[in-house]
């Protein structure tokens, strides 16, 4: 089946500062998507983005899916952005079996 | 519209015992997914339904079954419940090309 790999593993930002989420997938790959789940477990949509690129306030994602890559754009971080960003993806055929990433630790300190 | 709904959000069960996860949605998406997390891990699909009366397997089925007699409901059983069955569970549901819904999970304990 296909594969999901995230990076990097864990972050550590200071408040204020930028930075860049990718998701690798091991064969072509269609409903992609990326998720924050919170410190109290809670998993939200963040993007629904199998091909292009999406922005939603201080957050935004590119996929190319040609190259079998997604990015998460997070800028000027906040406290409440810490927790953990998954990736997840199915391979084409419409099945939708969604396969998720291992996830990318996010820790923001005021 | 409340989207997904899991029951309980809690349970503690005896090795051996058996229990159903309820999960339901409202609305009326055909996919629906049970998610196991461990802690400090990923989610791993069990089980997956692309309609009423069609399952099929994810990565880590073995120990669970399931059923869809209906688009809202899909329940996750446990007939003989394991150590290693101790997680926290996710249901999800989507419409095709569109974002997936998560509920907020069942913290389930073997002991």
């Amino acid at each position: 089946g296909i594969q999901v790999e995230q990076s990097p593993p864990d972050l550590i930002l200071q408040e204020g500062a930028n930075s860049t989420l990718r998701c690798n997938f091991s064969d072509s790959v269609n409903n992609l998507q990326w998720f924050h789940q919170n410190p109290w477990g809670q998993l939200i949509n963040l993007f629904y983005i199998p091909s292009g690129t999406k922005q939603n306030g201080r957050l935004s994602a590119t996929t190319v899916a040609t190259e079998r890559y997604s990015l998460l754009y997070i800028s000027s971080s906040q406290t409440t952005d810490s927790g953990v960003y998954f990736c997840a993806g199915s391979t084409q055929g419409g099945s939708e079996k969604l396969v998720f990433g291992k996830g990318t630790k996010l820790t923001v300190n005021p | 519209n409340a989207g997904v709904t899991q029951t309980p959000k809690f349970r503690i069960l005896k090795i051996g015992q058996s229990m159903t996860l309820q999960c339901t949605q409202d609305m009326n998406h055909n996919y629906m997914y049970w998610y196991r997390q461990d802690p400090g891990m990923g989610l791993k699909l069990i089980y997956y339904s692309v309609g009423a009366g069609i399952t099929d397997k994810g990565e880590v089925p073995n120990g669970y079954n399931v059923s869809r007699s209906t688009t809202e409901d899909f329940p996750l059983r446990l007939e003989l419940a394991a150590p290693s069955q101790t997680s926290v569970y996710f249901c999800a549901s989507l419409r095709q090309n569109s974002p997936l819904h998560f509920g907020n999970g069942t913290r389930l304990t073997v002991t």
